[in-house]
């Protein structure tokens, strides 16, 4: 069990720039989460996937951002025309399917837009 | 938007002390989790308790859960150096799991040597 991999684990970009993250969950975990986390917050759920399915986006991932997780595995998340807005950590998380279960986060990819 | 909050934001206190922090949220639960995070990491998981307990214990930790006021504190006793972070609270929506978890603003604590 290697833990949630998540690549580059930083990235600074030129505003207007498009920008990818990636994530690596725990294998066999069902669940993969992308939260964001501005400084002094905690952190905001953006989206989750059930294997490949999408269930659930927040109000906070406007149509610059867009999530995959084409085969049930990795996930990526990109942001299209970056803003200084979108500077925070992006973190990835997984867990096993059924609630009740911890929900195991990665190191997060800070991304800053200058 | 946050979900609860964590008093006090800020903590400091004495290597071997014992550091207690608190948190309300808003919504019906299923399950209560403690997060840490230090300074530009990940958050690692302390501790999940479920909406039908009140207490319960791991290691250094202990967490209580009282919904009826939707609060709950996490004890962190004998502190250490090491215990120096950010701490969260993180709550579920009843009936829906662990699909998204609603985090507060944290409590940053601080372990003075």
């Amino acid at each position: 069990d290697t833990g949630v991999s998540q690549d580059p684990r930083h990235k600074i970009t030129k505003r207007g720039q498009n920008v990818t993250f990636r994530c690596d969950p725990i294998s066999e975990h069902n669940r993969l989460y992308w939260y964001r986390q501005t400084l002094g917050q905690g952190p905001e759920f953006l989206t989750y996937f059930q294997n490949e399915a999408q269930l659930e986006k927040s109000r906070l991932l406007s149509d610059r951002f867009s999530a995959e997780r084409p085969k049930g595995s990795f996930s990526t998340l990109e942001i299209q025309r970056t803003e200084q807005g979108d500077s925070a950590m992006y973190l990835c998380a997984s867990s096993p399917y059924s609630s009740g279960n911890t929900i195991y986060f990665g190191e997060g990819s800070w991304l800053t837009v200058v | 938007s946050q979900q609860g909050e964590e008093d006090p934001q800020a903590l400091s206190i004495q290597e071997g002390e014992n550091a207690t922090m608190n948190c309300s949220y808003k919504t019906s639960i299923n399950n209560l989790q403690w997060y840490r995070q230090n300074s530009g990491r990940g958050l690692v998981h302390l501790i999940l308790i479920r909406s039908n307990e009140r207490e319960k214990h791991s290691g250094r930790l202990r967490v209580t859960l009282d919904t009826s006021k939707k609060s709950s504190s996490l004890l962190i006793t004998a502190s250490r150096a090491a215990d120096t972070a950010s701490y969260f609270c993180a709550t579920d929506e009843a009936n829906f799991g662990n699909e998204k978890l609603t985090f507060g603003t944290g409590t940053r604590l601080t372990i003075i040597p």
